[in-house]
């Protein structure tokens, strides 16, 4: 069975700090990983998507990578701004259909 | 529209009442999921649909929920006789060719 974990639950950091956020999972076969960022009350927006066969994406201050072998991904964050501050959420896929959420880290950049 | 949507955006029901709950996709994503988030928790898969089947309704936690898609388009949740562990986020999500989920803002349901 698929178990997602992410460390550490909450992160609180000054601003400017760059920052990593890690998601475990127990099972390498997965179709791909995805990083969310959830604001307060809010419904999720999608950071990046790393296919299975991809090792990386970068989107801005955002990079992600995979490393389907060991059961790890990292998102970090470059430059960390009070606009960051969120909970951040890894999803992996593990077939076609269903998707397994991480339990989040909630992201506090201080100003 | 641009993005998913769903409605109600909250909803407070009295406990043992039936509540429906919608999710419109984005235009021509066939692939539509359904998730619970309880406070300070982590999302819950809860069922997925490949056009108008839903495949795999394993995530569903009790058979007082049932949802159903018609016209590979909009899909309903169902809460049968709710209770009080019910009060959640329903979040819907679509995802067409591409493999990124797109989330709507969800519906808060309250169960007094």
């Amino acid at each position: 069975k698929q178990e997602v974990t992410q460390i550490p639950a909450a992160l609180s950091v000054p601003e400017g700090e760059n920052l990593v956020l890690n998601c475990s999972f127990t099972d390498s076969a997965i179709y791909n990983l995805q990083w969310f960022r959830q604001d307060p009350g809010k419904g999720l927006t999608s950071l990046l998507l790393i296919q299975s066969s991809q090792r990386e994406q970068t989107s801005g201050r955002l990079n992600a990578s995979l490393d389907k072998s060991s059961g790890r991904s990292t998102l970090y964050i470059a430059a960390s701004q009070p606009g960051d501050s969120a909970t951040y959420l890894c999803a992996v896929r593990p077939g076609y259909d269903k998707v397994i959420f991480g339990p989040g880290t909630s992201l506090s950049v201080i100003p | 529209g641009a993005g998913v949507s769903q409605s109600p955006s909250n909803k407070v029901t009295e406990k043992g009442k039936d509540v429906e709950l919608r999710c419109d996709p984005i235009s021509g994503h066939t692939a539509l999921y359904w998730y619970r988030q309880s406070l300070g928790q982590g999302l819950e898969f809860l069922i997925y649909f490949q056009g108008n089947s839903a495949p795999d309704k394993s995530g569903l936690p009790s058979d007082r929920f049932s949802a159903e898609r018609t016209g590979g388009s909009v899909s309903t949740l169902t809460i049968q006789r709710t209770q009080q562990e019910d009060s959640a986020v329903y979040l819907c999500a679509s995802r067409g060719r591409g493999n990124e989920q797109y989330f709507g803002p969800g519906t808060r349901l309250t169960v007094t």
